[in-house]
């Protein structure tokens, strides 16, 4: 059974200081992983993705992801937050790279000025 | 246009009205989805079209049709809803066949309130 966990389902950071979103997943194949950013009233905007190249990802907006097979996780990371990235973002994760998705709760960011 | 879009925006609806939503992606995929987000849940994967053919059905009531007549659009009809099916209906394409090349793209959803 594939799944992911996103720890914690809301996190606050102050303007400038390190953004740390969490997510571990559970596969019993190969995993490719996705990160997605959703601002209110709109939809899933792709961040960045892991499809079984290099484990540091970088993504849009200065976030980057690193998967680490060891720990099962793919936590996402900006060294300096900035008040637009105040948002939801959602860890995803496709066994396989094959077509079904399987999403994390979320995780709503708030940055605090 | 470009990417996924989405029309309506925002839908109002009683229980007993006849509406659809619409679906347009312009990226040349062949694969299109249509997710349910509420709140405090996860994103529920409703229905998968691969090539215009339905893949899958998530257990879905009967209340919500899907169609897909070409690669390029999906909709969602609807029909006796309930208070409950009030969520943030979203369309995703991607493409189909090459590992890897699956990742989904999102429309900015459909905010639909079932009165």
């Amino acid at each position: 059974a594939q799944s992911v966990t996103q720890l914690g389902s809301h996190v606050s950071v102050s303007e400038g200081a390190l953004v740390l979103l969490r997510c571990n997943y559970s596969s019993s194949v190969p995993p490719y992983l996705f990160w997605y950013v959703q601002y209110p009233n709109q939809g899933l905007q792709l961040l960045l993705k892991y499809t079984s190249a290099a484990t540091l990802v970088k993504g849009i907006n200065g976030f980057e992801a690193e998967f680490k097979k060891s720990e099962t996780s793919f936590h996402l990371t900006k060294p300096s937050a900035h008040m637009s990235d105040a948002a939801e973002y959602f860890c995803a994760l496709m066994p396989g790279g094959y077509q079904k998705v399987t999403f994390g709760t979320g995780t709503k960011l708030q940055v605090i000025p | 246009e470009t990417g996924v879009t989405q029309t309506p925006r925002h839908l109002v609806m009683g229980m007993t009205n006849k509406k659809s939503l619409k679906c347009e992606q312009h990226l040349g995929h062949n694969a299109m989805y249509w997710y349910k987000q509420s709140a405090k849940k996860p994103l529920e994967l409703m229905f998968v079209y691969n090539f215009k053919e339905q893949t899958e059905n998530n257990s879905v009531p009967s209340r919500f049709s899907p169609e897909c007549p070409n690669s390029s659009h999906l909709f969602l009809h609807l029909h006796t809803l309930q208070p409950e099916d009030s969520a943030l209906y979203l369309c995703a394409s991607s493409s189909r066949g090459r590992v890897g090349a699956n990742t989904q793209y999102f429309g900015p959803g459909t905010r639909l309130t079932v009165l």
